[in-house]
């Protein structure tokens, strides 16, 4: 069945770099834009990033730009977030999720996979 | 402070009809773009129960329905059952920020 599962958190210091990936599977995975969605502990969902389905184009929200970097494989069907110069406030579980064609909605997430920014 | 305003909370007896307000600006509900809500269940991924302001996805119950009119929007939930405890959260596209918008969120209780 179509899925996604996300890899690569885990408890970071601030300041430094971590790669999350996701996995995709069962679905034409180079048809689709992919996207990064978070949630802080005990808050609510937020919009990280986009990258079209053959990266041609790459969106972030303004909070991370300049430090996040989307990237995909579609020869391997993986998606990637590069978060470099990680600050406290990245912590959160991170989703990636797919788009659904036509419209701007996420119709298949990841389990999701937590990043905690501490010293 | 979420683009998109939502109540915190909202409860109701199972059987009974909840609605779930949205409230955008002109830049994302108000400009045409589509609304779509998620379920989340404790300790789960956020799942898609409507998408394009009022179309479910299969396997999502008829109970669940979605509306849209000006710079708002609401999700209606009939026949209240205590499986939809949960968090749901509106989304839609802002083109001033050029980028996807959620709400804050509203926790749903069954009594």
């Amino acid at each position: 069945q179509e899925q996604l599962v996300e890899s690569g958190g885990g408890v970071v210091q601030p300041g430094r770099s971590l790669r999350l990936s996701c996995a995709a599977s069962g679905f034409i995975f180079n048809s689709y834009d992919m996207h990064w969605v978070r949630q802080a502990p005990g808050k609510g969902l937020e919009w990280v990033a986009v990258i079209w389905s053959q990266a041609t184009n790459k969106y972030y929200t303004d909070s991370v730009k300049g430090r996040f970097a989307i990237s995909r494989d579609n020869s391997k069907n993986m998606l990637y977030l590069q978060m470099n110069s990680l600050r406290a406030e990245d912590t959160a579980v991170y989703y990636c999720a797919r788009e659904t064609p036509k419209y701007d909605a996420f119709d298949i997430w990841g389990q999701g996979t937590m990043v905690t920014v501490a010293s | 402070q979420s683009v998109l305003t939502q109540p915190p909370s909202v409860s109701g007896a199972p059987g009974q009809r909840v609605t779930i307000s949205c409230t955008g600006t002109s830049s994302n509900i108000g400009a045409g773009y589509d609304v779509h809500w998620y379920q989340q269940l404790p300790g789960t991924a956020p799942k898609l129960l409507i998408y394009g302001n009022n179309n479910r996805p299969s396997g999502v119950p008829d109970r669940f329905s979605g509306s849209k009119s000006g710079t708002s929007a609401s999700l209606a939930i009939t026949g209240l059952q205590a499986e939809d405890e949960a968090d749901y959260y509106c989304q839609s596209y802002d083109s001033s920020l050029s980028g996807w918008v959620f709400g804050g969120g509203t926790k749903l209780t069954v009594l």
